[in-house]
């Protein structure tokens, strides 16, 4: 079965310092696919990256970052100097490479960005 | 800038009457999800359509909900008859149906069953 766990139910922190989102999933699909996404007050849901799990580089996109740790089966996501616009819920995700289109979503972190 | 499209984006109704819930996918996207978003459920993929044709409703009530896309550019999702529990954030998402494939989400519709 496929799962994913973020065990951070609500951050809050102050403009300008640094958040590590935790993501742990669970899968036996040897090619899979991580997700995050954002889902401001407004309530859309916004794609924030997608990483392969042959692909174990991090990435860096202006002030977020992205570590895929397949021996831990993590995929946190870092917001250095954090704005109050990034105040939302986010979610991690899991798809498998096969025979399926279906995303696992986490329960999400509220982050809370306070000026 | 290509968006998944939901209308109505809010809804509010009694308890019995029908309800449907509209999308346009990004043109040029072939597959369609449809998800519901509870506090005690979280995110949930009730089904969704590749090339128009349903590949797994197995998320949704059969008894009072349906899922059709009538064309290429449009979903539906019907209530009927709807109950209060099935208040909750309806979304659709679209993508390109490949295996490195990203869903990306419209803007949701907020049912509200009284």
């Amino acid at each position: 079965a496929q799962k994913v766990t973020q065990a951070q139910t609500e951050i809050s922190v102050v403009e300008k310092e640094d958040v590590t989102l935790d993501c742990v999933y669970e899968t036996r699909d040897t090619t899979y696919y991580l997700f995050w996404y954002k889902q401001p007050p407004s309530g859309e849901l916004v794609f924030l990256i997608r990483r392969n799990s042959f692909d174990e580089q991090n990435e860096i996109s202006g002030r977020y970052s992205w570590n895929f740790q397949k021996s831990t089966s993590s995929f946190n996501f870092t917001i250095t100097a954090s704005q109050v616009v990034d105040s939302a819920v986010y979610f991690c995700a899991l798809r498998g490479a096969y025979n399926t289109d279906k995303l696992i979503f986490g329960t999400g972190t509220r982050l809370q960005v306070f000026p | 800038d290509a968006r998944v499209t939901q209308t109505p984006r809010d809804k509010v109704t009694e308890m019995g009457q029908e309800v449907t819930m509209r999308c346009q996918p990004i043109l040029g996207h072939n597959t369609v999800f449809w998800y519901r978003q509870t506090m005690m459920q979280g995110l949930e993929l009730l089904a969704y359509f590749r090339n128009r044709a349903p590949l797994d409703d197995s998320g949704m009530p059969k008894d009072r909900f349906s899922a059709e896309m009538p064309d290429a550019t449009l979903a539906t999702l019907k209530i009927q008859p709807s109950e209060p529990r099935d208040s909750a954030v309806y979304f659709c998402a679209s993508g390109l149906g490949t295996s490195t494939d990203t869903q990306y989400f419209g803007p949701g519709t907020r049912l509200t069953v009284l």
